[in-house]
């Protein structure tokens, strides 16, 4: 079946300093990849969609220039959490295509 | 804007017993998922339904879909502690700007000895 890798699994930054997170279709092709973040005893709440060769499409609220996001190929999408500050500290998960299937997530933790 | 509503949000049920899982959404879709979350962990794709009367079947768990009802639901036999996880349904939705799933609260199952 449809896999989605996503790496890294747990990063810990300083505040002030940028995070990238990558997430692959490793056996398909995805022109479209999501990506959300779940606080915790939350929800998952979405934060863009990433189009392959275009621009990302946010979510209200959510800060394009804070949350870059790239999906150079139709197999890679990589989310950068630009100066990270304590209350980015999330779990952020990505999802590929219309399949439904998600990324293992990524827990960051800003100090 | 498309609104998901599970319910109960919290259950707490004895092993051996059965009970359902309720997902109630305002706008018609093309698809619907209901996915399993253990603490700590990504999402683990439980079933997926894409048209009214489906139901599907894995192990102790079954899922069921009413589009005309806007309703499915998520029925748990004979349960076992090993089912213990936050169970979430979520909606496909066709958009202008292409497909999004919106996801319900979440229902915090716990299943005790």
């Amino acid at each position: 079946g449809a896999v989605v890798s996503q790496h890294p699994s747990r990063v810990i930054c300083k505040s002030g300093t940028s995070v990238k997170i990558e997430c692959r279709s490793l056996d398909f092709q995805a022109t479209t990849m999501f990506w959300y973040r779940q606080f915790p005893k939350q929800s998952l709440m979405l934060m863009a969609t990433s189009n392959e060769g275009s621009k990302a499409t946010y979510e209200q609220g959510v800060e394009k220039d804070k949350f870059l996001i790239n999906h150079a190929s139709l197999t890679l999408s990589t989310l950068t959490v630009t100066s990270a500050h304590p209350e980015d500290s999330s779990f952020y998960i990505c999802s590929a295509g219309r399949q439904g299937v998600f990324g293992s997530g990524t827990r960051l933790t800003v100090v | 804007e498309l609104k998901v509503e599970q319910n109960p949000l919290f259950l707490s049920m004895q092993e051996g017993k059965n009970y359902t899982i309720y997902c109630n959404y305002s706008t018609t879709s093309d698809r619907l998922y209901w996915y399993r979350q253990d603490p700590g962990k990504s999402l683990e794709s439980l079933f997926v339904l894409l048209s009214n009367g489906a139901v599907k079947q894995e192990g102790r768990l079954m899922a069921s879909l009413d589009t005309k009802a806007r309703l499915s639901t998520l029925h748990i036999t004979a349960a076992v502690h090993d089912l213990s996880a936050t169970y979430f349904c979520a909606v496909m939705m066709k958009e202008t700007s292409g497909s999004r799933l919106t996801f319900g609260e979440g229902t915090q199952l716990t299943v005790n000895p």
